[in-house]
């Protein structure tokens, strides 16, 4: 079975910082997807960020990013000028077939 | 603008009674999932279906049952609240390929007293 760990329950960093959020998994397939989930005070959950295993380019958007190292399965996120909107959990998940499977979220505080 | 909604927000109930939790998507999606969210432990897999009369275990699915009658609704029974199924609980779509975005409802905070 497939498992997802976010070894960093809590983090904070200084509004306009630059913070990265740690994700690894345990998989043996070879062709997957990763994602990054948004989750604020609202509970909504927001994709915030999508990278296919196959492809070697980290994926970016706007002011997120991805350092994706397929061989040592570890995809973590990194969010650049960071806002007091991005305090939120957020939740690393891994995709082979049709579901999706989730590590156990971070935690960030953008502190003003 | 395709959506999924999930009813009631929030409820309190005592052990013992059954409870449905509703989900309903307009997306026209054929997977619908439903997860719960425990404190440090992400959001785990109760049951999930990949179309009309599709219904299948996920991680934790003892004291939960699914039906899926239409391609719309993937409504998640509690048979007997226990205590332990306190958590907040999400219900997700997804188009059928692999890799798409899946959008989930504003969950319901359940309560079992």
């Amino acid at each position: 079975a497939q498992t997802v760990t976010q070894s960093q329950p809590e983090m904070s960093v200084q509004e306009a910082e630059t913070v990265t959020l740690s994700c690894t998994y345990d998989t043996s397939e070879n062709n997957y997807y990763l994602f990054w989930y948004k989750q604020p005070p609202s509970r909504q959950m927001i994709l915030v960020i999508r990278q296919e295993a196959y492809k070697q380019q980290n994926a970016t958007e706007n002011r997120f990013s991805v350092n994706f190292q397929k061989a040592a399965k570890s995809f973590s996120l990194k969010i650049s000028d960071s806002q007091l909107g991005d305090t939120a959990m957020y939740f690393c998940a891994y995709n082979a077939g049709n579901m999706l499977t989730f590590g156990g979220g971070t935690r960030l505080m953008v502190k003003p | 603008d395709a959506e999924i909604t999930q009813s009631p927000r929030h409820k309190i109930t005592e052990t013992g009674r059954q409870v449905t939790l509703a989900c309903h998507q307009t997306w026209n999606h054929n997977n619908m999932f439903w997860y719960r969210q425990d404190l440090g432990h992400g959001l785990r897999l109760i049951h999930y279906s990949y179309g009309v009369q599709d219904t299948n275990k996920g991680e934790v699915s003892d004291g939960y049952s699914v039906s899926r009658s239409n391609t719309e609704d993937l409504p998640l029974t509690l048979e007997s609240a226990a205590s332990s199924q306190t958590s907040v609980y999400f219900c997700a779509s997804s188009a059928g390929t692999t890799g798409t975005e899946a959008f989930f409802g504003q969950g319901t905070r359940l309560t079992v007293v």
